[in-house]
């Protein structure tokens, strides 16, 4: 199974709300990613976890608080968004060794109005 | 800073063609190198992974070569269909699992 899902699929917030995006993998990876894709770009890396630990912010605001409750699950916690976070928001995996694939999720489609 | 570049960055085919698609980059320390597709709205579909030490790798109609020292790499494509279409993304990593991506090679094979 080299499955990582996400939820929800697409989410439409206001710039009040407080939301969270989920990912869930079960290969046994110990390294879990967030990254960010505007459209018609490349993502762009915004968070790594390693066991559990956060081990690399790129400079993210604030507003966006990501978790990592258990070796399986990554949550991306949302509060006072901008229109201009609208984007798709990716959930990766891999092992922590260097030298792995790293597997993507589809994605949950933000809008923020 | 790593820069990771795809050409060209819009590629349209008939049928049945084959196809190189390229990627180059600015730091040739690499730990490896991985070729995705994607679908447009979709998630990243991982293709082929080329660790620093290898030459290339396979996957069916697929092959991807890796030139370290030249910084380059290609994608080719052999006898493209039409469910070849897609966005494909070259993602190097030099610094311990952080994925550098390419702009992206949108590709349209044409029945």
């Amino acid at each position: 199974d080299t499955e990582v899902t996400q939820t929800p699929k697409h989410l439409v917030m206001g710039m009040t709300n407080k939301k969270s995006l989920k990912c869930e993998q079960h290969m046994g990876h110990r390294a879990m990613y967030w990254y960010k894709q505007k459209a018609k770009k490349p993502p762009e890396l915004m968070f790594v976890y390693s066991y559990e630990k956060l081990s690399i912010n790129e400079s993210v605001p604030s507003r966006f608080s990501p978790e990592c409750p258990n070796s399986s699950l990554l949550n991306l916690h949302l509060h006072a968004l901008q229109p201009e976070d609208s984007a798709l928001y990716l959930c990766a995996s891999s092992q922590v060794q260097v030298g792995y694939e790293q597997y993507f999720g589809p994605g949950t489609r933000l809008t923020v109005t | 800073k790593q820069e990771v570049t795809q050409i060209p960055a819009a590629l349209s085919v008939p049928e049945g063609e084959n196809l190189v698609l390229n990627c180059s980059f600015t730091d040739s320390a690499i730990y490896n190198l991985q070729w995705f597709r994607q679908d447009p709205g979709k998630g990243l579909t991982s293709l082929l992974l080329i660790q620093s030490s290898q030459r290339e790798q396979t996957s069916g109609r697929l092959n991807a070569s890796l030139d370290k020292s030249s910084g380059r790499s290609t994608l080719y494509i052999a006898a493209s269909q039409p469910g070849d279409s897609a966005t494909y993304l070259c993602a190097v990593d030099n610094a311990g699992n952080m994925l550098t991506f390419g702009g992206g090679t949108r590709l349209m094979v044409k029945p």
